[in-house]
C-alpha cells in the first residue's frame, strides 16, 4: 500500500531554534495535512494544505505543499517549549477517492534538549 | 467550534465485559470515523461513517460494533476483547465531499486498557 516517509523519526530542540520536518511519498498526493499529538491526547490539526506550490503559516508554522506533489515540509520558527510533541503528517492520495482515506506518516517526536 | 469529545477518558475491562466509547461532535459534520492507536504510532483507521451509514470497515474484528444513531454521536461497542485490543481509540470528524473534507478533527480519546 500507499506509505509516507516521515522524517527525521525524533530530533532535540533547544528554545529558540527553527525546526524542519518533512514527509515524502513515491506517489502523487492531493492533499497534506500536518497535525500535533501531545501524549494521552488526540492529534490536533495543524494545516492543511491543497495546491502544489502552497505555502501556509499558522503562528510560528509553516508548511509547504510540494511542487512534485509528492511531499511536504513544515517547519517550525523560534521554537517553544510547548512545541514538544509528535507532529504526524498525513495525505490523500490522488485517486485515494473513499471519504477517511487519509495515510500518514509515522511522526516526528520533538523532544527538548537535555 | 472545532470540538471533539469522547467518553469516557479511561476504560478498564476484563476480556468477558461489554462497554461502549462515546463520541459527539457538534460541528454539523456527516463523516465520522474510529480509529486505534497503539503507542509511539500513528493512528489506524478502524471505521468510517458518512451521512450516518458505514461507509468503511478496515477489517476489523467483530468484537468491535460500531454504531451511529444520529449525525452528531458515535459509538464504538466492544465485546470480548483481547488484552492486544489495549489501545487509545481516537474518534474525527470531517466535512464530506468535496471541499475540506479531509481535515478530520480528532477527539481527545479514550485509553482502553483490557485485562
Amino acid at each position: 500500500g500507499q506509505q509516507l516517509n516521515q522524517s527525521p523519526q525524533s530530533m532535540f530542540i533547544q528554545e529558540g531554534e527553527d525546526v524542519s520536518m518533512n514527509c515524502t511519498s513515491s506517489s502523487i498526493f492531493n492533499t497534506w495535512l500536518w497535525y500535533k499529538q501531545d501524549p494521552g491526547e488526540g492529534p490536533v490539526l495543524l494545516i492543511a494544505l491543497y495546491k502544489a506550490g502552497e505555502l501556509t503559516s499558522n503562528g510560528r508554522l509553516t508548511a509547504q505543499f510540494g511542487i512534485t506533489r509528492k511531499d511536504s515540509f513544515l517547519n517550525i520558527s523560534a521554537s517553544i517549549p510547548s512545541d514538544v510533541g509528535i507532529y504526524f503528517c498525513a495525505g490523500q492520495p490522488k485517486g485515494g477517492g473513499s471519504q477517511g482515506n487519509l495515510i500518514f506518516g509515522k511522526g516526528t517526536k520533538l523532544s527538548v534538549k537535555p | 467550534d472545532t470540538e471533539v469529545t469522547q467518553t469516557p477518558k479511561h476504560l478498564v475491562m476484563g476480556m468477558t465485559n461489554k462497554k461502549s466509547l462515546k463520541c459527539e461532535q457538534h460541528m454539523g459534520h456527516r463523516a465520522m470515523y474510529w480509529y486505534k492507536q497503539k503507542a509511539k504510532k500513528p493512528p489506524e483507521l478502524m471505521f468510517v461513517y458518512s451521512y450516518e451509514k458505514l461507509s468503511i470497515n478496515e477489517s476489523v474484528p467483530s468484537r468491535f460494533s460500531p454504531e451511529c444513531p444520529n449525525s452528531s454521536l458515535l459509538n464504538l461497542h466492544l465485546h470480548a476483547l483481547q488484552p492486544e485490543d489495549s489501545a487509545l481509540y481516537l474518534c474525527a470528524s470531517s466535512k464530506t465531499s468535496p471541499e475540506s473534507s479531509y481535515e478530520q478533527y480528532f477527539g481527545p480519546g479514550t485509553r482502553l486498557t483490557v485485562t
